[in-house]
């Protein structure tokens, strides 16, 4: 059973960019949640996808948008890169809805994202 | 709306003392609580899973305790180690509806366990 991955490790971009930022479930999970973490804060929750469709996000602007893969496999967009963007970016991947609340959601190690 | 809170910021301990930390939370309503621990610059490992129908889980030198009424969790770490030291985050998910189990964060306490 692999776990979840996220590539790239770190990226730098400059403002009004646009980033891809990629994540690989574990194994038999169809859900797919990414965070955002700044410095020194806890993960704030930007969107849900679960089988291919989003499935609720939380305060972010359109320019952050998503993509789940048939594969479960997911991407993470941001177009018009801010400075505020900078951050280290968490995706978590969990069985689906029919396993909530007992199961719990494995987090991927992180895109550390600078916007210069 | 839930915010959850952590407390303290951080705590520096000698190796061996046993420690709380303390995480609380405004909305009573929850399905679980989780502890996770997040070392510099890396994921979050998930150190502890509480149903709400729980009022402790014990995993190793870790005890997690749950009081849905109060609002409050507290995370025991026994006989501290140099390994302890890491950042400890609280979550609670929200359900149905729309994005189950999105998780809602405190800021964490960071634990430095000096030898």
């Amino acid at each position: 059973e692999t776990g979840v991955t996220q590539s790239p490790t770190h990226l730098i971009k400059t403002r009004g960019q646009q980033v891809t930022l990629r994540c690989s479930s574990q194994s038999g999970h169809n859900t797919v949640s990414w965070y955002q973490q700044a410095l020194g804060q806890g993960p704030q929750f930007i969107f849900q996808y679960y089988r291919e469709e989003e499935n609720g996000r939380g305060n972010f602007p359109p320019r952050f948008s998503g993509l789940q893969f048939p594969n479960y496999s997911s991407e993470l967009n941001v177009n018009a890169l801010e400075l505020d963007d900078s951050a280290l970016y968490l995706c978590a991947s969990s069985s689906g809805p029919q396993s909530f609340p007992t199961d719990t959601q494995y987090f991927g190690p992180g895109t550390r994202l600078t916007v210069l | 709306k839930q915010e959850v809170t952590q407390i303290p910021a951080a705590l520096s301990v000698p190796e061996g003392e046993n420690l709380v930390l303390n995480c609380s939370f405004t909305d009573s309503a929850i399905y679980n609580l989780q502890w996770f621990r997040q070392d510099p610059g890396k994921g979050l490992t998930s150190l502890l899973l509480i149903q709400s129908s729980q009022r402790e889980q014990t995993s190793g030198r870790l005890n997690a305790s749950l009081d849905k009424s109060s609002g409050r969790s507290t995370l025991y770490i026994a006989a501290s180690q140099p390994g302890d030291s890491a950042t400890y985050l609280c979550a609670v998910p929200s359900a149905g509806g729309t994005s189950y189990g999105k998780l809602t964060f405190g800021q964490g306490t960071i634990l430095t366990v000096h030898p």
